[in-house]
């Protein structure tokens, strides 16, 4: 499979633990991005890469979010002290930056914060 | 105002019909649409993009008003897999692709 992969594809945990989520792109592909959605709206932006560099991060993200995509290959978004307001699908996407960019995104991962 | 914006439907239509969504964008440097589809639990998936000139792929046309700040897509003749939410999505003159609330689409026998 040549797509985005994302693992794991749920997860279940406690509130206040910490979680990691990890993203493998398409291979050409140097832009990966991460989003958030909740039932009934659209994906919302949370931080995107060029390669190695973390280009920009919504204002709305709070500081107990980090990622990083340290050799411009697969990428990874921790959440800390994970709180019920977390639960959300959390989308990966790459695209190869032509002009019109076009998102290809993996199956997400569901997380579920109790 | 946000970026982005869809009427979230429910759009019920029966098999055969046509069936037409909006969506209007708020940053008129916007270059960049496209219409993703995202069934139940999945992910987004590309559709199409939206092009000054309008566009089909089939069934599906896409179509862009700039002076208006908005795009559409019609489907004719829709099918039962056609239901489904659609989503519009921009990238407003930055580097992301911002995304509508989508829109439910079910199409009955």
């Amino acid at each position: 499979d040549t797509g985005v992969s994302q693992d794991p594809r749920h997860k279940i945990t406690k509130r206040g633990q910490n979680v990691t989520f990890r993203c493998d792109p398409i291979s050409e592909h140097n832009r990966l991005y991460w989003y958030r959605q909740t039932l009934g709206q659209g994906p919302e932006f949370l931080t995107y890469f060029q390669n190695e560099a973390q280009l920009e991060k919504s204002r709305l993200l709070s500081d107990r979010f980090s990622a990083e995509r340290p050799k411009g290959s697969f990428s990874t978004l921790e959440i800390q002290r994970t709180e019920q307001g977390d639960s959300a699908m959390y989308l990966c996407a790459s695209s190869f930056r032509q002009g019109n960019e076009k998102l290809f995104f993996g199956s997400g991962t569901q997380l579920s914060v109790l | 105002r946000k970026e982005v914006e869809q009427d979230p439907g429910p759009f019920n239509v029966p098999e055969g019909a046509t069936v037409a969504f909006n969506c209007t964008y708020s940053n008129s440097a916007s270059q960049s649409f496209f219409w993703y589809r995202q069934d139940c639990r999945k992910e987004p998936k590309l559709l199409m993009s939206v092009y000054s000139s309008g566009n089909e792929d089939g069934r599906f046309t896409a179509q862009l008003n700039r002076a208006s700040q908005y795009i559409s897509l019609l489907i004719r003749d829709s099918k039962l897999s056609d239901s489904a939410t659609y989503l519009c999505a921009v990238i407003p003159g930055f580097q992301k692709l911002v995304f509508g609330t989508g829109t439910r689409l079910l199409v009955s026998p």
